[in-house]
């Protein structure tokens, strides 16, 4: 069985930069992967914020950025903001036929 | 703007069946591929399957195959999710979700804000 694997929770302070990263068990993660990036707020459904490693949506803020990283999927914050505050979860895609979600970040901001 | 609402979500017996709906509207469904995905309180997202376009193509998760069945209707705009042999660990909020996939893009874009299923005796 496949495991993505995300760092469980961070803490970062506002204004700072924190990287989340995503890694499979199957190896090295690459653009293959279509690595999806998604922000879910209490009570709240998730919304996409990075799909197909670095790609943004219009509505994603300029602070958010995705990018390949020693063999793993990762998200950075660049200046954080109080209002990221949230579960950050990671999508692998295994050849568009299995799709695995990491088990998510919980990340502070302190 | 793209909307997706999902509907039929409720309490059932384990071993019972329930049909989720999910109506689209803002864009052009018969375009999109279709997903679900669920979450268990207080846990993670998981992945259930999704559909293509045309319904010619349909994809499980292991968890899910044999029991779960996707289906959609283009006329109607909506994704269905056909749900039996239900279990104590279905429950979840399920989630319908639009799924983009073209050349070097995959997607889910947009997200229904969820329907409460709930198994038990």
């Amino acid at each position: 069985q496949t495991v993505v694997t995300q760092e469980p929770s961070l803490t970062v302070s506002p204004g700072g930069t924190v990287t989340l990263t995503c890694a499979s068990s199957t190896g090295a993660v690459t653009s293959d992967y279509y690595p999806n990036w998604f922000q879910q707020k209490p009570g709240q459904a998730p919304r996409s914020l990075i799909y197909s490693t670095n790609n943004k949506h219009s509505w994603t803020p300029a602070r958010f950025s995705g990018s390949l990283l020693g063999g793993k999927a990762a998200l950075t914050l660049s200046g954080v903001q109080p209002e990221d505050e949230a579960e950050y979860y990671c999508l692998l895609s295994y050849s568009g036929t299995q799709l695995v979600f990491g088990g998510g970040t919980k990340l502070t901001v302190l | 703007q793209v909307q997706l609402v999902e509907s039929g979500g409720g309490l059932v017996k384990p071993g019972g069946s329930l049909r989720l709906s999910c109506a689209a509207s803002g864009f052009t469904f018969s375009d999109f591929y279709m997903s679900w995905i669920r979450q268990a309180p207080g846990k993670g997202l998981e992945w259930i399957s999704y559909i293509s376009s045309t319904s010619s193509i349909i994809y499980y998760a292991d968890s899910v195959k044999g029991r779960f069945t996707i289906s959609r209707d283009n006329a109607r705009n909506s994704v269905f999710l056909q749900m039996n042999s239900l279990r104590a660990e279905d429950t979840a909020v399920y989630y319908c979700t639009r799924r983009v996939l073209r050349f070097l893009v995959q997607d889910f874009d947009y997200w229904g804000p969820g329907s409460l299923v709930t198994v038990s005796s």
